[in-house]
């Protein structure tokens, strides 16, 4: 079956500091690359997407590329403020499963300390 | 305007109860899910639902249903409520083509006592 792996947190960053958070990806079919935001006692909002192989989802400053070839989506941000505290999910939807459901990672949780 | 509704917030209850959860879109989306999130936070799709068919995760317990009276509509109820059933239940909809966003509810915080 398909599976996300994205690496465990929690991930400290201070101010302005540069964030990277992995994500790998097994896939039957062709997927669609997400990530997903979870600010504190609210649901998940999308961040961004990729839905072919290097393409580059972006948004807010973050920035991911869908890498075929290393089945990865690694999430980045050049300069991360305070208020990108929140818990990150790498996420896939495969054109061969029913349903659209989406696999999710088992989330990364980062804090940004001023 | 909430996109995605869902109630109670958080719902307390004791073992061996059966409860309902609800939950609304007015996205106009025909596609709904129901995911689980454990409390080491990890999240696991439950259902998929349009009008034309139901998708259930092999891993979820018949104690678990869901309902749905019209499209824009999605509730789920659980029989016999165990312990272990103690997770944040979150709502999601979303347009049938997997490379568009799922939107999600602010999630139902289940706590079986």
């Amino acid at each position: 079956g398909d599976s996300v792996t994205q690496m465990e947190g929690p991930v400290t960053l201070s101010e302005e500091a540069f964030l990277t958070i992995n994500c790998t990806y097994t896939a039957t079919g062709y997927p669609s690359l997400f990530w997903y935001v979870q600010y504190p006692g609210e649901g998940l909002q999308l961040l961004l997407k990729a839905t072919k192989a290097d393409d580059k989802g972006s948004n807010k400053g973050f920035e991911a590329t869908y890498r075929k070839e290393t089945t990865s989506f690694h999430l980045e941000k050049g300069s991360v403020q305070v208020s990108d505290s929140a818990v990150y999910f790498c996420a896939l939807s495969d054109p061969s499963n029913a349903g659209n459901m989406l696999t999710f990672g088992g989330g990364t949780r980062l804090m940004v300390k001023p | 305007d909430t996109a995605v509704s869902q109630t109670p917030k958080y719902l307390v209850t004791q073992m061996g109860n059966d409860k309902s959860i609800k939950c609304e879109q007015n996205l106009g989306h025909d596609t709904m899910y129901w995911y689980k999130q454990d409390s080491k936070k990890f999240l696991k799709i439950m259902f998929s639902y349009n009008n034309k068919e139901l998708i259930i995760n092999e891993t979820v317990p018949n104690r678990f249903s869901p309902k749905s009276p019209d499209k824009a509509h999605l509730n789920l109820h659980i029989n016999s409520l165990e312990l272990g059933d103690s997770a944040v239940y979150f709502c999601a909809s979303s347009l049938r083509d997997m490379n568009t966003e799922a939107f999600f509810g602010q999630g139902t915080r289940l706590t079986v006592v």
